[in-house]
C-alpha cells in the first residue's frame, strides 16, 4: 500500500459514455499527477496539479478532463473517447514535487 | 525521450544479489538519477534517487559513478517478489525549476529465479 488509492480499478465503458476516474491521497503531499500506461509503450504523463492548480497539460486531448478539487483528491472525467484510449490510467503524488507515489491504477477498456 | 539506457532483460537466482546498470552519459550537473519499478499490472514503484553520492535505503543501494555517467542499482538479496521492470529515470529536482515529468523508459525486465 502506497497511501495512494483509485476507483474503480477496472472500467469498461462505450465511446458515448461519460465516466470518471477518482484518486485520493492520504500521504498529506500537495501534488498530484496522472500518467497513461498503454501496452507495450513507456508511462506518459498527462496532468500535474501542485496545491489544487494545474501546472502541467501534455497536450492531452480535451475528452480527458481533470479536476483537483483539494490537495487530496483527483479525477479524471472522461467523455467521448476513443478504443485506442483503453490503457492503465495511473495517479500519482508527491511532497514538494520529489520522488513520486503512484497508485494502482484503472485498466480502462472503451468498447 | 529518455535519457538513459538500461539492458532490455536481466536474471537473477533467489537469494544473491540483483546489480541493474544504468547508462547515462549525457546527465547534467543538476540532474538526480531515480529508479522506480513496476510489478506487473501494479503501479510503479520509487525506490531511491540521487545526484552524486552513493545513497542506501531499506530498499536498495545506489552506486554513481565519480563522473556521473553510469550507475547500478543493488538490491542485496533479491526474493522473488522483486521480478518487476527496473525504471532508471534522470531529472532536475522539481524546486530547481524543471519538470514535474518523469520519463519512463523500457526499463531492464529483472527475473528471479528460484
Amino acid at each position: 500500500e502506497t497511501g495512494v488509492t483509485q476507483t474503480p480499478r477496472h472500467l469498461v465503458m462505450g465511446m458515448t459514455n461519460k465516466k470518471s476516474l477518482k484518486c485520493e491521497q492520504h500521504l498529506g503531499h500537495n501534488a498530484m499527477y496522472w500518467y497513461k500506461q498503454s501496452a507495450k509503450k513507456p508511462l506518459e504523463l498527462m496532468f500535474v496539479y501542485n496545491f489544487k492548480e494545474q501546472t502541467e497539460n501534455n497536450s492531452v486531448p480535451s475528452r480527458f478532463s481533470p479536476e483537483c478539487p483539494n490537495s487530496s483528491h483527483l479525477f479524471l472525467h472522461l467523455h467521448t473517447l476513443q478504443p485506442e484510449d483503453s490503457a492503465l490510467y495511473l495517479c500519482a503524488s508527491s511532497l514538494d514535487r520529489v520522488e513520486q507515489y503512484f497508485g494502482p491504477g484503472t485498466r480502462l477498456t472503451v468498447t | 525521450d529518455a535519457k538513459t539506457t538500461q539492458p532490455t532483460s536481466m536474471d537473477c537466482a533467489e537469494g544473491r544479489a540483483a546489480n541493474l546498470p544504468c547508462n547515462h552519459s549525457t546527465i547534467s550537473g543538476n540532474e538526480y538519477v531515480y529508479w522506480y519499478r513496476q510489478i506487473h499490472s501494479q503501479g510503479p514503484q520509487y525506490i531511491i534517487h540521487g545526484l552524486k553520492n552513493n545513497e542506501t535505503n531499506e530498499m536498495a543501494s545506489l552506486i554513481i559513478t565519480e563522473d556521473r555517467k553510469s550507475s547500478t542499482l543493488i538490491l542485496p538479496h533479491a526474493t522473488l517478489r522483486d521480478t518487476a521492470v527496473y525504471y532508471c529515470i534522470v531529472r532536475p529536482e522539481a524546486f530547481q525549476g524543471g519538470s514535474e515529468k518523469l520519463v519512463f523508459g523500457k526499463g531492464t525486465k529483472l527475473t528471479v529465479n528460484p
